[in-house]
């Protein structure tokens, strides 16, 4: 079985200064790990995926996230926030063994301040 | 990427009347699809998997007769919200995936209202 904590709600931060998303996983198995954003009203869009290559994975908008076992993390950050990335941001795991369903953590909103 | 078109994005129904929620993807062929529910400021929870030509699996708590899916084709997969009433309000989510272990690409999402 898997699961997901996301550390934090909501977290606001000032625009340029860095972004840091906590994710933590649990799963029974070597997992499959993702970062999802969405927008209000729509569906998800992948920012960026941990599949057993590099554990440190650069995704799209200047994301990227770092692959820890064993602290069995998978924290994203971006350097430098942007009014455009406050969203929902969500993290979910995945077994290896069992297709791609995708458990989710209870998502963060990121809220960036002028 | 690929693409995963759902439809419809907005729907308003009475209570009582059943509504369908169509997924399909446009760019490739899905061999399984994904039902997710999302109600307002929570995570997604999944409904049901649904392997191309085979019974659809629901999560503990979902109704199957509640709660139709349809998967007919490696492009299409349908959902069925019967005799809905307002608590059946909510956000739903539909993805698509070709093999295991890749990305499992969303649809846009589709609102359903429930009066």
């Amino acid at each position: 079985a898997q699961s997901v904590t996301q550390l934090g709600s909501h977290v606001s931060v000032s625009e340029g200064a860095l972004v840091l998303l906590r994710c933590n996983y649990s799963s029974s198995v070597p997992p499959y790990l993702f970062w999802y954003v969405q927008y209000p009203n729509q569906g998800l869009q992948l920012l960026l995926k941990y599949t057993s290559a590099a554990t440190l994975v650069k995704g799209i908008n200047g994301f990227e996230a770092e692959f820890k076992k064993s602290e069995t993390s998978f924290h994203l950050t971006k350097p430098s926030a942007h009014m455009s990335d406050a969203a929902e941001y969500f993290c979910a795991v995945s077994a290896r063994n069992a297709g791609n369903m995708l458990t989710f953590g209870g998502g963060t909103r990121l809220m960036v301040k002028p | 990427g690929a693409v995963v078109s759902q439809h419809p994005s907005r729907v308003i129904c009475k209570s009582g009347t059943s509504v369908k929620i169509e997924c399909r993807s446009l760019d490739f062929q899905a061999t399984t699809m994904f039902w997710y529910r999302q109600f307002p400021k929570q995570s997604l929870m999944l409904m049901a998997t649904s392997n191309e030509g085979s019974k659809a699996t629901y999560e503990q708590g979902v109704e199957k007769d509640k709660f139709l899916i349809n998967h007919a084709s490696l492009t299409l997969s349908t959902l069925t919200v019967t005799s809905a009433h307002p608590e059946d309000s909510s956000f739903y989510i539909c993805s698509a995936s070709g093999q295991a272990g890749t990305e499992a690409f969303f649809g846009q999402g589709t609102r359903l209202t429930v009066v």
